[in-house]
């Protein structure tokens, strides 16, 4: 059974905190991104990877960076955290070359305060 | 800009039938996704429509017309397990990207 998983479900950080966010896939798929998903906005791309130690800035990187140091493991890390981050954030992992069809970790809810 | 516009909430009783429109204007366009995501859970994948017409799987249906720039996603025999979000999401860039819309909350009453 595919699986991502996301490391916490709910986090709570202060303002100027540095947080790490961990996904992990067990489909040993190439393409593997991050989004974060705000009321009337749906999930809107911060980074995406397409290989280890490759990434590309989607839409909305500004406050973001991203780790992908193993194939399986994508982290989004939010160097100091503010208030306007507070959001859920969803990670996604797809094969490179086959469909369409993205898999969903079951997102973590991240408030700054 | 990239853009995707859905409703931002639909009502149905059990039973009924649905329909849930997608329009968009991207730079890229290889084909046309939808996505279920019930609060709590994980988005899951319901269809992609890369040509032009109508995919059918199961009681979930998905359409598109590129001409258009114009999809949607039609729910028939509604149960009250479909109360969920839905998200129409466009794969741009080459492909390896999507750009998603605000998406639809349906709510199926008994």
């Amino acid at each position: 059974d595919v699986k991502v998983t996301q490391s916490s479900r709910y986090l709570v950080k202060r303002t100027g905190e540095k947080v790490f966010l961990e996904c992990v896939q067990d489909m040993d798929h190439e393409n593997m991104f991050w989004y974060r998903q705000d009321p009337g906005l749906g999930l809107r791309l911060i980074y995406f990877s397409y290989d280890v130690k490759m990434k590309e800035k989607g839409d909305i990187p500004e406050g973001y960076s991203v780790s992908r140091e193993k194939k399986e493991r994508f982290s989004l890390i939010l160097e100091s955290a503010s208030t306007n981050q507070t959001s859920m954030y969803l990670c996604a992992s797809k094969r490179q070359r086959e469909g369409a069809e993205q898999y969903f970790g079951p997102g973590t809810r991240l408030t700054v305060t | 800009g990239q853009s995707l516009e859905q409703p931002s909430e639909v009502t149905a009783v059990e039973g009924a039938i649905v329909q849930i429109n997608c329009t968009y204007q991207t730079s890229g366009f290889y084909g046309l996704s939808w996505y279920q995501h019930h609060d709590g859970g994980a988005p899951t994948f319901l269809s992609y429509n890369a040509l032009d017409g109508l995919e059918e799987t199961g009681r979930f249906s998905s359409f598109l017309s590129r001409s258009d720039s114009y999809g949607y996603l039609l729910l028939q025999e509604l149960q009250m397990k479909d109360s969920a979000s839905y998200f129409c999401a466009v794969r741009d860039r080459d492909g390896q990207n999507f750009v998603f819309g605000p998406g639809t909350r349906l709510s199926v009453l008994p």
